[in-house]
C-alpha cells in the first residue's frame, strides 16, 4: 500500500526539542521530493518545510526558519523533522506530504498525505 | 509572502452546484491546486494544474482558471461534499501558500 506515516509527535515545553519521522512505504520514495505541512488546531493548511528527492535542495517557511531543519533517509524511506526552540503557536498537526508528479513532471504540490501527528507544546 | 484569498464559507442544497473561489497575485504565472479535507481526517487533492482531476476522484468536482483567479466547481453536490476545501500554488521564492480554506456545507 502506498503510504506515509507520521510518528514522534507529543507534548513539550516551550523551549523545548522534538524530532518527527515519516516511515514512506509502497512508492519509491528516493525519486520523490517531501514536505512537512502543519495545522494548527481549528486552522487552516500551513506549508512549512520541502526537501528535494535528492536531499541538494531544503526550503522552510519564515515561521520555522532557523529553529526546524528538514532530512531524509531514503536508504530507510524516511523523512525526519527536527524542531527547536519550540513555542506555544507551534502546536499542531503535522503532516508530511509528497510532491505531485505527472507525466514525468513535478510541481510542488501534494498528492499522498499520512495521517499526521499531534505536537503540543505546552508548559 | 504573497496571499491567496479563500470564501470562508459556502452553502449549497443537494445537487446544486457550489462554486468556491481563490484569489491570488500569482495566478495566472502559478497553477492553482485545490484539497478536500473532511473533518478529523488529512487533506486529498481533488484538483491539479488549475483544472486537472486526479484519478478515483469523480467528474463532479472541476476546476478553472481566469486572471487571478482559480475556482473550484462541484456539480450536483452531495451530503458527502461536506468539507473543507484549500486552495493552494507555490511561487518563485520558494514558497508554498494555501488559502485560508472554505467551509462548505450541504444543507
Amino acid at each position: 500500500e502506498v503510504q506515509l506515516v507520521e510518528s514522534g509527535g507529543g507534548l513539550v515545553q516551550p523551549g523545548g526539542s522534538l524530532r518527527l519521522s515519516c516511515a514512506a512505504s509502497g512508492f519509491t520514495f528516493s525519486q520523490y521530493s517531501v514536505n512537512w505541512v502543519r495545522q494548527a488546531p481549528g486552522k487552516g493548511l500551513e506549508w512549512i518545510s520541502y526537501i528535494s528527492s535528492d536531499s541538494s535542495f531544503r526550503y522552510y517557511a519564515d515561521s520555522v526558519k532557523g529553529r526546524f531543519t528538514i532530512s531524509r533517509d531514503s536508504g530507510k524511506n524516511s523523512l525526519s523533522l527536527q524542531m527547536s526552540r519550540l513555542r506555544a503557536e507551534d502546536t499542531a498537526v503535522y503532516y508530511c506530504a509528497r510532491d505531485l508528479c505527472r507525466s514525468g513532471s513535478c510541481y510542488w504540490a501534494f498528492d499522498l498525505w499520512g495521517q499526521g501527528t499531534m505536537v503540543t507544546v505546552s508548559p | 509572502s504573497y496571499e491567496l484569498t479563500q470564501p470562508p464559507s459556502v452553502s449549497v442544497s443537494p445537487g446544486q452546484t457550489a462554486r468556491i473561489t481563490c484569489s491570488g497575485d500569482v495566478f495566472p504565472n502559478q497553477f492553482g491546486f485545490w484539497y478536500q479535507q473532511k473533518a478529523g481526517q488529512a487533506p486529498v487533492l481533488v484538483i491539479y494544474k488549475d483544472n486537472e482531476r486526479p484519478s478515483g476522484i469523480p467528474d463532479r468536482f472541476s476546476g478553472s482558471s481566469s486572471g487571478t483567479k482559480v475556482t473550484l466547481t462541484i456539480s450536483e453536490v452531495q451530503a458527502e461534499d461536506e468539507a473543507d476545501y484549500y486552495c493552494q500554488s507555490s511561487d518563485s521564492r520558494n514558497t508554498v501558500v494555501f488559502g485560508g480554506g472554505t467551509k462548505l456545507t450541504v444543507l
